[in-house]
């Protein structure tokens, strides 16, 4: 079956910008999460959504960075105002609910921002 | 807090050896612990898992893990190292609604 997908695969931006990252997870997987994976802080949790409760979002790192889940599957990670900093690749994931449940990773976004 | 810790940057082993990666973690109450691997390129892709029950835990590719309580360490094994076992490897804990990584382990399979 088709696993967590992710767009785009590659993403280069000017800093100031906005961008939209996109995730496509597991059909019947109710959790989604967002991790960032960057050489200095290494795999870091940034927000997580379970059903229609209320996200998790303790791992955000600025007010700049949003996400939504619309009608409980696909996700959007929004960054807003780029800096050069906020250069990583940003990982989803996806579960059967929460608690001992293995969590599947799509391939990631690697965001640019010269 | 909740901490995860690979001591090893890089851990070189010879194809048909067997290799061990190591993790140590911290956590209040009984752990969930994963390791994942990463190869180039790709996102992560789940190894094995130790939720409860039987200390060794059999996983993918024919891994292996030792939970062992109480010196807090789920070491990743494998008996005879494949040099398609080049990659890097992530030991996690559960925590909360999330999970903790460790730094990973860059995993060397010489010929």
């Amino acid at each position: 079956g088709a696993g967590v997908s992710q767009s785009p695969s590659n993403k280069v931006t000017e800093k100031g910008k906005d961008v939209e990252l996109r995730c496509d997870p597991i059909s019947g997987h109710t959790a989604l999460y967002w991790y960032r994976q960057s050489l200095g802080q290494g795999l870091e949790f940034l927000i997580y959504f379970q059903g229609n409760s209320a996200p998790d979002k303790s791992g955000l790192p600025s007010d700049r960075f949003s996400a939504e889940r619309t009608g409980g599957s696909v996700s959007t990670l929004t960054i807003q105002r780029t800096q050069q900093e906020d250069s990583a690749v940003y990982l989803c994931a996806s579960s059967l609910g929460q608690g001992a449940n293995e969590q599947f990773f799509g391939p990631g976004t690697r965001l640019t921002v010269l | 807090a909740q901490s995860v810790a690979q001591p090893e940057d890089q851990v070189n082993v010879a194809e048909g050896n067997p290799l061990t990666v190591k993790c140590t973690y911290s956590v209040s109450g009984n752990p969930y612990l994963f390791w994942y691997v990463q190869y180039p390129n790709r996102g992560l892709q789940f190894l094995l898992k130790y939720i409860t029950g039987d200390n060794l835990v059999k996983g993918s590719y024919g891994f292996e893990a030792e939970f062992n309580k109480s010196q807090t360490s789920f070491h990743l094994k494998k008996p005879s190292a494949l040099v398609s076992d080049s990659a890097l490897y992530f030991c996690a804990v559960r925590s909360y609604n999330k999970l903790i990584f460790g730094a990973g382990t860059r995993l060397a399979v010489h010929p």
